[in-house]
């Protein structure tokens, strides 16, 4: 079976420009997930997707923003794009429910200049 | 809420050595435990989780927890560590009665296994 994939693996931004990120999880998987790596803040929960609704939010600006797809494809996309924006973005799939086991991809390395 | 902390930023040790990672939490509420590894340029591998049940958790390469409820502990332990587990590690919770998927990380330990 197939691991969770992210596209594009590396990207390039100017200050002030927008990005989307892609997130592909496991076939089967319907929980989307969304976490921001940084040396600084470590990592960070953004928010959840589960059929495709918005089920967490974690404690970041209204610039980052996601959706989900019927077919539970992911993208988070980020507005107004600012230096501190720089990092790591990892998505990670689950089942449905808790506990919950998550499946992470190798992740978007972004880097705003 | 939900809170981690990772004691050590970094642990080196030399191959074949014992290692242990600390981790406490902080929560108001019952909480499941994970330990999750990292390895260079790539996304976090699920290592072990405590869900309910033993205290004491295994994987399948050598590593073991222990849930210690009144220490609000999940320490990491290998008895004898490999140069391939050199990595980052990390402490996460989520909590009980959270509807979904969201974890709280601590700061991450960084093992280095010297020869």
């Amino acid at each position: 079976k197939a691991g969770v994939t992210q596209t594009p693996r590396y990207l390039i931004k100017t200050r002030g420009q927008q990005v989307t990120l892609s997130c592909s999880p496991i076939s089967g998987h319907r929980s989307v997930s969304w976490y921001q790596q940084t040396p600084g803040q470590g990592l960070q929960f953004l928010f959840e997707y589960f059929s495709e609704t918005q089920r967490n939010k974690g404690n970041f600006p209204g610039r980052f923003s996601g959706r989900q797809f019927s077919n539970s494809r992911s993208e988070m996309n980020v507005s107004t794009l600012e230096l501190g924006d720089s990092a790591l973005y990892l998505c990670a799939s689950s089942l449905t429910g808790t506990p919950n086991e998550q499946y992470f991809g190798p992740g978007t390395r972004l880097t705003v200049t | 809420a939900q809170s981690v902390t990772q004691l050590d930023s970094q642990v080196p040790v030399f191959e074949e050595a014992p290692v242990e990672l600390r981790c406490n939490y902080s929560s108001s509420v019952s909480v499941y435990l994970f330990w999750y590894v990292q390895y260079p340029n790539q996304g976090l591998q699920l290592l072990l989780k405590y869900l309910s049940g033993s205290t004491l958790v295994e994987s399948i390469n050598g590593f073991e927890a222990e849930f210690n409820k009144s220490q609000t502990s999940f320490h990491l332990r290998k008895p004898s560590v490999h140069i391939s587990d050199t990595a980052e590690y990390f402490c996460a919770v989520s909590g009980l009665k959270n509807a979904g998927n969201m974890l709280t990380f601590g700061g991450g330990t960084r093992l280095m296994v010297k020869p």
